[in-house]
């Protein structure tokens, strides 16, 4: 089941302008991150943010998590043409046996950065 | 950054046949392995979690018999879906995850393996 739901679900920017998407969840977290696909590929990692913390940046990337009220958003500033993709929240719990986080992801905003 | 190698990328298969879809971590030890499925323009849904050595976790709804998973080393699992039907059609992604940080947190994900079942 989706631990994580985004919004908006698709958004059409202008290149220069900045791209904000948000994601709620419904149970505790060890941390959250924020992942990008492009059409048909696997996912890259773009930032991590603990539970105990409550911004975090990364170049042109702010994360900010708000556990109280179990959300988060990204935001992307200046975004160019190459930052057109699928942008997905994911909530991690530790696993105690093997190490490792279990990730569980949201439903995903389709970003598109027109030029 | 630690890299996931996934292969096939894609395979088109006839429905009653198996597909093996292999997952390699090549630059770190991965003691837990993820398994996704993705249908298009849908996000990822966790189909089951493998540790070294041990079964594979499997969420709610998923068939073990349909989707054999292998973990037989710390860099390698293997995911086959048996007798493969059009409705297994979809995409397949796989992710590592190490045992220490800095791969403790954060997946590394393979390229994902896109599979049409005729």
């Amino acid at each position: 089941s989706q631990q994580g739901e985004e919004d908006p679900q698709a958004l059409s920017i202008q290149e220069g302008e900045n791209a904000t998407m948000n994601c709620s969840y419904k149970t505790s977290i060890n941390n959250l991150q924020w992942y990008r696909q492009n059409s048909g590929r696997g996912l890259v990692h773009l930032i991590l943010i603990r539970s105990n913390e409550r911004e975090k940046h990364s170049g042109r990337l702010r994360v900010t998590l708000d556990t109280s009220k179990k959300s988060s958003s990204l935001l992307i500033t200046a975004s160019r043409a190459a930052d057109t993709a699928s942008y997905f929240c994911a909530t991690g719990v530790y696993i105690l046996t093997g190490g490792g986080n279990k990730l569980t992801f949201g439903t995903g905003t389709q970003l598109k950065v027109e030029l | 950054g630690a890299v996931v190698s996934q292969h096939p990328s894609w395979v088109i298969c006839k429905s009653g046949t198996s597909v093996k879809i292999e997952c390699r971590s090549l630059d770190f030890q991965a003691t837990t392995m993820f398994w996704y499925r993705q249908f298009p323009k849908q996000s990822l849904m966790l189909m089951a979690t493998s540790n070294e050595g041990s079964k594979a976790t499997y969420e709610q709804g998923v068939e073990k018999d349909k989707f054999l998973i292998n973990h037989a080393s710390l860099t390698l699992s293997t995911l086959t879906v048996t007798s493969a039907h059009p409705e297994d059609s979809s995409f397949y992604i796989c992710s590592a995850s190490g045992a220490r940080l800095p791969t403790n947190e954060k997946l590394f994900f393979g390229s994902g393996t896109q599979l049409s079942v005729l």
